[in-house]
């Protein structure tokens, strides 16, 4: 079954620290990869995806994920935060379609706060 | 463009009661998705559908029951709420283009059952 692991609930930085956050999927087949943040009392908006090609993808707001397949890994990595980046993050997988509709399989993601 | 509504934002329920839950798109879209977020399990499928007058159970269905009349509305409806079901609501939609399509999801409606 396909299965997303954020190994780390919740994370702290110092703002204008470098930030990693990690994702690691299990699925038989290409992954699409996604990350998502939830800032508080907000839905979710997409950061960045992997669909295929370059395995470094740039996202919104600075953000950056690196897809390893050797490792099913999918990283997100900011070099230096800010403190409107205190948000949940979430990884996603795209697994196979479902009468043609996306079904998203989530990892239980990843609470982040900044220190000033 | 407002994108992905959800109403309403919050709700109390006392065990038994019964509710419905409305999320509107204005993106055309043809898929819409209601989840469930509770805290250390991320977001689960409850009910998707790929279409107007089409429902489909996704992981987590029990006790729940949605309807798409129109292409535009996604009803999610709990008829006999339960103390389980306190959690964060998110409708998504996206549209019909396979798995490159990007899920655009609503703001979220916090449910709780006392």
């Amino acid at each position: 079954a396909q299965s997303v692991t954020q190994p780390d609930i919740h994370i702290t930085v110092s703002e204008g620290a470098s930030l990693e956050l990690r994702c690691n999927y299990s699925y038989g087949a290409t992954p699409y990869l996604f990350w998502y943040v939830q800032s508080p009392g907000q839905g979710l908006q997409l950061l960045l995806k992997y669909f295929s090609g370059d395995t470094l993808v740039q996202g919104i707001k600075g953000f950056e994920a690196e897809f390893k397949r050797s490792q099913s890994s999918f990283n997100l990595r900011k070099p230096s935060v800010h403190w409107s980046d205190a948000a949940e993050y979430f990884c996603a997988v795209g697994p196979s379609l479902i009468q043609g509709a996306q079904k998203l399989v989530f990892g239980q993601g990843t609470r982040l706060t900044i220190n000033p | 463009n407002a994108g992905v509504t959800q109403t309403p934002k919050f709700r109390v329920l006392k065990t038994g009661q019964s509710m419905t839950l409305l999320c509107a798109q204005d993106m055309n879209h043809e898929y819409m998705y209601w989840y469930r977020q509770d805290p250390g399990m991320g977001l689960r499928l409850i009910h998707y559908s790929v279409g107007e007058g089409t429902t489909a159970k996704g992981e987590v269905p029990d006790g729940y029951n949605v309807s798409r009349l129109k292409k535009q509305n996604f009803l999610l409806g709990l008829e006999s709420a339960a103390p389980s079901q306190t959690s964060v609501y998110f409708c998504a939609s996206s549209y019909k283009g396979g798995r490159r399509t990007e899920a655009f999801f609503g703001q979220g409606t916090r449910l709780t059952v006392v």
